[in-house]
């Protein structure tokens, strides 16, 4: 079975600019979730999609929005980028019927705004 | 709001040594509890969960037991080998059953072990 697949890896861009990141879920999966993880802040949780439809968002500005196709791949769109955006973008997809159940992560987009 | 707070790393360890890796948190209510582990270069891996009190979750030689009087769940590993070298998340996800996909992490903390 595959696993999360995330493209592109590395992604290179200028302030200003705007950037949209891909994530495939595992098949069956119909839940898709987006973190951040930078060396300062860590892990933080952008939102989840399950059946097209946002069910949690974190705490992030409208510059990041997301979206999820009835094949259950999703993707996630920054607009605007600032250099503080500069992160290893991950996604995770699972089932979606229980708030407690492991989530697969992808490796990563690297994404650096220069 | 909840928080994970782990223990700073690095954490250096000869091969067959213990490994103790703590976490605290504070939420309200039950939330789960989760270990996560990034080798280098990947995504991260779900290494054991407990989904109430005095569980223990065990895997790979890891354990870790949900304590609620002290609002711990510690990483612990007998014998550890050069390949757990990686970094090691503790994670909740809220009581309540409501957040789905959503887990607030800890710092990560990076174990090395030598031969």
């Amino acid at each position: 079975k595959a696993g999360v697949t995330q493209t592109p890896r590395y992604l290179i861009k200028t302030r200003g600019q705007q950037v949209t990141l891909s994530c495939s879920p595992i098949s069956g999966h119909r839940s898709v979730s987006w973190y951040q993880q930078t060396p300062g802040q860590g892990l933080q949780f952008l939102f989840e999609y399950f059946s097209e439809t946002q069910r949690n968002k974190g705490n992030f500005p409208g510059r990041f929005s997301g979206r999820q196709f009835s094949n259950s791949r999703s993707e996630m769109n920054v607009s605007t980028l600032e250099l503080g955006d500069s992160a290893l973008y991950l996604c995770a997809s699972s089932l979606g019927g229980s708030a407690n159940e492991k989530l697969f992560f992808g490796s990563g987009t690297q994404l650096s705004v220069l | 709001g909840n928080s994970v707070t782990q223990m700073e790393g690095p954490v250096t360890l000869s091969e067959e040594a213990f490994l103790t890796i703590n976490c605290t948190y504070t939420a309200t209510g039950y939330p789960s509890l989760f270990w996560y582990v990034q080798y280098p270069g990947e995504g991260l891996q779900l290494l054991l969960k407990a989904t109430k009190a005095d569980d223990k979750g065990s895997n790979k030689g890891f354990e870790a037991t949900y304590r609620k009087e002290t609002t711990s769940f510690h990483l612990e590993k007998g014998s550890v080998q050069v390949s757990d070298s990686a970094v090691y998340f503790c994670a909740l996800s809220d009581a309540g059953g409501t957040s789905y996909g959503k887990l607030t992490f800890g710092q990560g903390t990076i174990l090395t072990v030598h031969p």
